[in-house]
């Protein structure tokens, strides 16, 4: 099976634009996380999807969205960049996401550089 | 609330000589433990997980971690590393929020092995 994948794998943006990162999560898996992931803060968990819903979110601002397709794909928008928004961006698929033992596996990441 | 200490950001060790990588956690409800690995530009691999059962996990790469409930730890061992094992190591809980997990995520440890 494929993993995850990610496009684009690195990206350069300016202050105020908007950027779409785009996940297509392992075949079958119905379930996406997305993680944001920065030197100072670490990864932190930002929202996750299941079915075209957002079901679990994290502790970011209304800047940060995503969406989920019928085949499971999920994008990940981020207005107004700012430079602080500057991370590396990770997916994580998963079965169902349901249960706490269900494992996520990530894909490689996407890096984010906003100037 | 969930969260989770790895006690050292750097642990430098040379090659062939054992590792641990020390984890700890805070929960009040059961656990669900995972370690990954991290390489340089690339996003996270599973190396194990420990959800029930025996308390001695086994993983790839020769690593393997014990779950200890009492000290609420989920170190990570090897008994021989490789330079190929210089990497950032990340433990995780499984947290439930609203009956759907997320991972909580340690700082990261960077393993730096030297020949």
């Amino acid at each position: 099976k494929a993993g995850v994948t990610q496009t684009p794998r690195y990206l350069i943006k300016t202050r105020g634009q908007q950027v779409t990162l785009s996940c297509s999560p392992i075949s079958g898996h119905r379930s996406v996380s997305w993680y944001q992931q920065t030197p100072g803060q670490g990864l932190q968990f930002l929202f996750e999807y299941f079915s075209e819903t957002q079901r679990n979110k994290g502790n970011f601002p209304g800047r940060f969205s995503g969406r989920q397709f019928s085949n499971s794909r999920s994008e990940m928008n981020v207005s107004t960049l700012e430079l602080g928004d500057s991370a590396l961006y990770l997916c994580a698929s998963s079965p169902e996401g349901l249960a706490k033992t269900d494992t996520q596996y990530f894909g490689p990441g996407t890096r984010l550089t906003v100037l | 609330a969930q969260s989770v200490t790895q006690l050292d950001s750097q642990v430098p060790v040379f090659e062939e000589a054992p590792v641990e990588l020390r984890c700890n956690y805070s929960s009040s409800v059961s656990v669900y433990l995972f370690w990954y690995v991290q390489y340089p530009n690339q996003g996270l691999q599973l190396l194990l997980k420990y959800l029930s059962g025996s308390t001695l996990v086994k993983g790839i790469n020769g690593f393997e971690a014990e779950f200890n409930k009492s000290q609420t730890s989920f170190h990570l061992r090897k008994p021989s590393v490789h330079i190929s094992d210089t990497a950032e190591y990340f433990c995780a809980v499984s947290s439930s929020s609203g009956g759907y997990n997320k991972l909580i995520f340690g700082a990261g440890t960077r393993l730096a092995v030297h020949p």
